[in-house]
C-alpha cells in the first residue's frame, strides 16, 4: 500500500544545531507539504512543493528550508534550531490539482 | 487570504448524543472543504470533503457535513456519538490555482465523550 512516512518520530536537539526531518511518500504525488502543529494554532504551513525543483514558503517559513530533488522526498531543514521550533511536524502529500492531503504520523521535535 | 475558524476549542458530549462541530471559512473563490480527525499521537485522517455538487456530504464513521455558502460554514455532524469518536477535529479549506493547493486549517476542536 502507498504511504507517507516521517523520520525520526521523536528527536531532541540543542539550540543552534542544524536538524533535518525526513518525509518520504510512495503515492507518487506531485504536491508535498510541511506543517507544524502547536496547541491553539492548529496546523500551520511551513513550506510546500508542487513538483521536483519547486519549493514555496508558507505562513511560518522563517528558520526552515526544503528541497525537492525527486518526487518521493521533501526533507525539512531547521538551519539553526531555536526553542520556538519545539513542535510536532507533519508532512503531507496530495495529487495534482486538489485532492485530499494524506498525512504522515508526525515528528515530535524538542529543542533544548 | 484564506482562513478557517473553529469557534469551539473543546466540546463534551455524552455517548449516544448528537454532535455538531462548527467551521467557518473565508475564501475568495469556490472553496474546497475538508474535515480531518486526529487521535492522540497520530496523524490526520480525512473524514469527508466537499468539492462541488450536493451540499450535504457523507463521510466515514457516520459523519456528515453541510456546506452553506451564504453562511460561509461547513459544520460537521453525527447523529449518535460513540466513545471512540473522542479526538481532535480539524476543518480545512483549499482550492485550485497557484498558491491555493495547500490547505489552511482551523485551530481544531477537541471532542470529549462522556459514558
Amino acid at each position: 500500500d502507498a504511504e507517507i512516512t516521517q523520520s525520526p518520530r521523536h528527536k531532541i536537539t540543542e539550540t543552534g544545531r542544524q536538524v533535518t526531518l525526513a518525509c518520504h511518500q510512495t503515492w507518487n504525488h506531485n504536491n508535498m507539504f510541511w506543517y507544524r502543529q502547536d496547541l491553539g494554532h492548529g496546523l500551520r504551513l511551513i513550506h510546500y512543493s508542487y513538483g521536483v525543483q519547486d519549493t514555496n514558503k508558507g505562513e511560518v517559513s522563517d528558520g526552515y528550508s526544503v528541497s525537492r530533488s525527486n518526487t518521493e522526498d521533501l526533507p525539512l531543514t531547521l538551519e539553526s534550531a531555536a526553542s520556538s521550533q519545539t513542535s510536532v511536524y507533519f508532512c503531507a502529500s496530495s495529487d495534482r490539482g486538489l485532492g485530499e492531503a494524506f498525512f504522515g504520523q508526525g515528528t515530535r521535535l524538542t529543542v533544548v | 487570504a484564506q482562513s478557517v475558524t473553529q469557534p469551539d476549542i473543546h466540546i463534551t458530549v455524552s455517548e449516544g448524543a448528537s454532535l455538531e462541530l462548527r467551521c467557518n471559512y473565508s475564501y475568495g473563490a469556490t472553496p474546497y472543504l475538508f474535515w480531518y480527525v486526529q487521535s492522540p499521537g497520530q496523524g490526520l485522517q480525512l473524514l469527508l470533503k466537499y468539492f462541488s455538487g450536493d451540499t450535504l456530504v457523507q463521510g466515514i464513521k457516520g459523519f456528515e457535513a453541510e456546506f452553506k455558502r451564504s453562511q460561509s460554514s461547513f459544520n460537521l455532524r453525527k447523529p449518535s456519538v460513540h466513545w471512540s469518536d473522542a479526538a481532535e477535529y480539524f476543518c480545512a479549506v483549499g482550492g485550485f490555482g497557484t498558491g491555493r493547493r495547500a490547505l489552511t486549517f482551523g485551530s481544531g476542536t477537541r471532542l470529549q465523550v462522556q459514558p
